[in-house]
């Protein structure tokens, strides 16, 4: 069966730090993987997505970057962190738009 | 214009009513559409996928209106443990899903 891991679960940075998420995917090849951040009471917003090692397509221009070094592998960088990076990041993976997405259990990252 | 559009509720019900809500999409090519659920500080877990015919999941009952494109779930007979937030998710296109931004549901003892 497939499996999501996203770490660290928690993770409290100061203002100008770097930042580093992983996640990867077990039990499946080729999957289309998505980063998701979402602001405390608000909904899911689309930063990054990728269908290939190597592609990733942005959605929102920020201070964050993604990148894809193996097919079931993605991950989520700054160079320095804003107050405004605070929320919970999530990654997901599917095979297709048409079959919904898996979550991963997610990263509540607090910038001070 | 958002692409999904959600009431946010709270809807609070007390235990053993039924409640419902709707979405409503802009994507008049949309093929895929789910519920999700996402409890406090979780990710957000597949609930069900909805079908054109509808569909009924125990207690749990999905319709697609194309026409009029709105997506509706309805709860029978709530338990507590139903108490969470609700996402209507809508597909895109091949790659990308469009999500609402929930409804609240409280149910009370």
């Amino acid at each position: 069966s497939q499996t999501i891991h996203q770490w660290p679960a928690t993770l409290v940075q100061p203002v100008g730090s770097p930042l580093s998420l992983e996640c990867t995917v077990e039990g499946t090849s080729n999957p289309n993987l998505y980063w998701y951040r979402q602001a405390a009471g608000r909904g899911l917003q689309l930063l990054f997505y990728s269908v290939g090692i190597g592609q990733i397509s942005s959605e929102v221009p920020q201070n964050l970057s993604a990148s894809r070094p193996q097919d079931r592998q993605f991950i989520l960088s700054s160079k320095k962190l804003l107050l405004s990076d605070s929320g919970f990041y999530l990654c997901a993976w599917s095979v297709g738009g048409v079959y919904g997405y898996t979550f991963g259990s997610g990263t509540r990252l607090t910038v001070v | 214009r958002k692409e999904v559009e959600q009431d946010p509720g709270p809807f609070n019900v007390p235990e053993g009513a039924t409640v419902a809500f709707n979405c409503t999409y802009s994507n008049s090519a949309s093929q895929s559409f789910f519920w999700y659920r996402q409890d406090c500080r979780k990710e957000p877990k597949l609930l069900m996928s909805v079908y054109s015919s509808g569909n009924e999941d125990g207690r749990f009952t999905a319709q697609l209106n194309r026409a009029s494109q709105y997506i509706s779930l309805l709860i029978r007979d709530s338990k507590l443990s139903d108490s969470a937030t609700y996402l209507c998710v809508v597909n895109d296109n091949d790659y990308k899903l469009s999500f609402g931004a929930g409804t609240t549901v409280t149910v009370r003892a």
